[in-house]
């Protein structure tokens, strides 16, 4: 009963290199999420995926770029690190959403995080 | 901006007294969400109150809803050392959730 599930957990990069945090959920969500959390700022969306084969961008999506795999996949990347992109962040899923639905399609199910820093 | 912002930032209180937070928003809801982050761990969905509900209780947990002041309230009652966490409202519009910036909880024991 995994839930959400990110990797890695920690990395370090060099301003410019690139790498991608992957994400998978074994709920059958429809939805998915990227966040990151910076100090004093809450929870930013970078990018969402509503549902296979459809993603959105969220608040802050410069410097990212998503994938919806499949269902049970999202992926986050980064294709020129900056040291602004240091942060935490996470991953989610939800049911898809539709007003008046039952609870618990409405709600996020987070993953663990993963801790970036570009140095 | 942000969407969905708590008071205060952070709050101690004695272990055995109640806490309550403050959040309030700027748009219209569906639903307004609580969510719990525990230090270096990734966030737990708390409880819904839904656009057409005043309160809602779960446990030592209440919550209340005034959508024309456009504010909401978390109550935790008889508080406890591992209550010592994050609280994060969120706005549920559209396809998404919004999140306030969270209100930092100590409780001493």
């Amino acid at each position: 009963n995994a839930g959400v599930t990110q990797t890695p957990k920690f990395q370090v990069l060099k301003t410019g290199q690139s790498m991608t945090l992957q994400c998978a959920q074994d709920m059958n969500h429809n939805s998915m999420y990227w966040y990151r959390q910076d100090p004093g700022m809450g929870l930013r969306l970078i990018y969402y995926s509503a549902s296979e084969g459809t993603t959105d961008k969220g608040e802050v999506p410069n410097g990212y770029n998503v994938s919806r795999l499949n269902k049970r996949e999202f992926s986050l990347r980064l294709e020129s690190a900056a040291p602004s992109q240091t942060s935490v962040y996470f991953c989610a899923s939800s049911g898809a959403f539709r007003p008046g639905l039952a609870t618990g399609a409405n709600v996020l199910t987070f993953g663990a995080g993963s801790r970036l820093t570009v140095l | 901006s942000q969407q969905g912002e708590e008071d205060p930032q952070a709050l101690s209180i004695q272990e055995g007294e109640n806490a309550t937070m403050n959040c309030s928003y700027k748009t219209s809801i569906n639903n307004l969400q609580w969510y719990r982050q525990n230090s270096g761990r990734g966030l737990v969905h708390l409880i819904l109150i839904r656009s057409n509900e005043r309160e809602k209780h779960s446990g030592r947990l209440r919550v209340t809803l005034d959508t024309s002041k456009k504010s909401s309230s978390l109550l935790i009652t008889a508080s406890r050392a591992a209550d010592t966490a994050s609280y994060f409202c969120a706005r549920r519009g559209a396809q998404k959730l919004v999140f306030g910036q969270g209100t930092r909880l100590t409780i001493n024991p």
